[in-house]
């Protein structure tokens, strides 16, 4: 089946340790997009890919870092995790190629940072 | 700015039916969508409204009212697997999706 892939489910770092999650996706869908999502509130974009353009938010902390090596794959490195950074990280795609373009998630990610 | 209102909590009993309403305000407009989340999960697709009007899909209807900015999520013959937040988002000018907050939906026996 065509998915979204998210690894690993569940990521436990320290203080200040670099961490990185990763998504893969089989969809060939050409965006890709990382957000956070803190419990009960509305999940925020960090970045997204439009195939190989970057796109950052304007409000996207520069500690959080994104590589797209191709279509497939895509990567959120947190360089100097802090407690606030502890949340679900989830990966979409979508494609904008016309209808209603809805974004297909993964699982998620749960990052604690102790 | 760009916003989105939908209620934080609605408690609804099995068996019946709920409208989870939800307006915005953004800077253009290609289409609403209704995504389900269920605690500690991702959120799924439910239903996209570009014009005005009703979609219905099974249990699930979504409705749109572009002059009025106005949505709702129309839930019948509610199941207690139907408990789980329910998100309202708008796709901007940009191709963004503007997210609400989500309306948890509690579902009694």
């Amino acid at each position: 089946d065509a998915m979204v892939i998210q690894n690993p489910r569940y990521q436990v770092t320290q203080f200040g340790k670099p961490v990185t999650l990763s998504c893969s996706q089989t969809l060939n869908h050409n965006v890709m997009y990382w957000y956070q999502q803190k419990s009960s509130q509305a999940p925020k974009l960090l970045f997204h890919y439009y195939d190989k353009d970057f796109n950052n938010e304007a409000d996207t902390p520069d500690n959080f870092q994104s590589r797209r090596p191709n279509t497939s794959f895509c990567f959120l490195d947190i360089r100097s995790p802090g407690l606030g950074d502890a949340a679900m990280y989830l990966c979409a795609t979508s494609t904008l190629a016309g209808g209603p373009n809805e974004q297909f998630f993964g699982p998620g990610t749960r990052l604690t940072v102790l | 700015g760009q916003n989105i209102d939908q209620p934080t909590e609605m408690t609804a009993t099995e068996g019946a039916i709920v409208q989870i309403n939800c307006t915005y305000q953004t800077s253009g407009f290609n289409g609403l969508f209704w995504y389900q989340q269920h605690a500690g999960e991702a959120p799924t697709f439910l239903s996209y409204n570009v014009l005005d009007g009703l979609e219905e899909k099974g249990r699930f209807s979504s409705f749109l009212s572009r002059s009025k900015g106005y949505s709702y999520l129309l839930l019948k013959e509610l199941q207690m697997k139907d408990s789980a937040s329910y998100l309202c988002a708008v796709m901007d000018s940009n191709y963004q999706l503007i997210w609400g907050a989500g309306t948890k939906l509690i579902i009694k026996p």
